[in-house]
């Protein structure tokens, strides 16, 4: 199957600061990519739909001038929490849909980033 | 506002036997639904997916679902110690279009 990367796998900072977190599709062209976000014993919750060369969409109630999301190329999804604070730490899980293969219509998932924020 | 319910457990099942995991969705539009398995500290795994009413069988692992009652369920049979893990019911409202809304979850425990 299809092989999603994110980077860092765990990041902490100081509260106030910047963390950029990066999502890869490594096999295929990614033209959509979604930014979930899990607190802990929580499901996970979409926070953005970002599309190649467009402005995210995010979900209601998701700060889009906290959340960062820049998709620029078709392997390539940046989220980026601006001046983060400890009720920003979760994990941070990205997928993308390859539709040129698309075959089974599924999402391929990141291993998920750990943010924690002091 | 789109609510995927799931009983959040723990489900108990002996090994070898059947385990059966329930879901239900509240926007009856939708046309996609997906069954993940997420171990804990890791991200989801996909099991199956399935959008058309009725049964859809891969290994020891079957979907089904009744779109007219809005319900989704996975049976895993023979079942494992290794099958032991959260179990999300994810659903998508737009074939192949949108993010997907996940239910909070079932944790699954095979005992030996």
């Amino acid at each position: 199957g299809a092989v999603v990367s994110q980077h860092p796998s765990r990041v902490i900072c100081k509260s106030g600061t910047s963390v950029k977190i990066e999502c890869r599709s490594l096999d295929f062209q990614a033209t959509t990519m979604f930014w979930y976000r899990q607190f802990p014993k929580k499901s996970l919750m979409l926070m953005a739909t970002s599309n190649e060369g467009s402005k995210a969409t995010y979900e209601q109630g998701v700060e889009k001038d906290k959340f960062l999301i820049n998709h620029a190329s078709l392997t390539l999804s940046t989220l980026t929490v601006t001046s983060a604070h400890p009720e920003d730490s979760s994990f941070y899980i990205c997928s993308a849909r390859d539709w040129a293969g698309g075959y089974y219509n599924e999402q391929f998932f990141g291993p998920g980033t750990r943010l924690t924020v002091l | 506002q789109k609510e995927v319910e799931q009983n959040s457990g723990p489900l108990s099942v002996p090994e070898g036997a059947i385990a059966s995991l329930n879901c239900t969705y509240s926007d009856r539009g939708s046309q996609s639904f997906f069954w993940y398995r997420q171990y804990s500290g890791k991200s989801p795994e996909l099991i199956m997916f399935i959008y058309s009413n009725g049964d859809k069988e891969d290994g020891r692992f079957t979907a089904q679902l009744n779109k007219a009652s809005q319900y989704v369920s996975l049976l895993i049979r023979d079942s494992q110690p290794s099958d032991s893990a959260t179990y999300l019911c994810a659903v998508e409202l737009r074939w192949g279009a949108d993010g997907l809304t996940f239910g909070k979850g079932t944790h699954l425990i095979i005992q030996p």
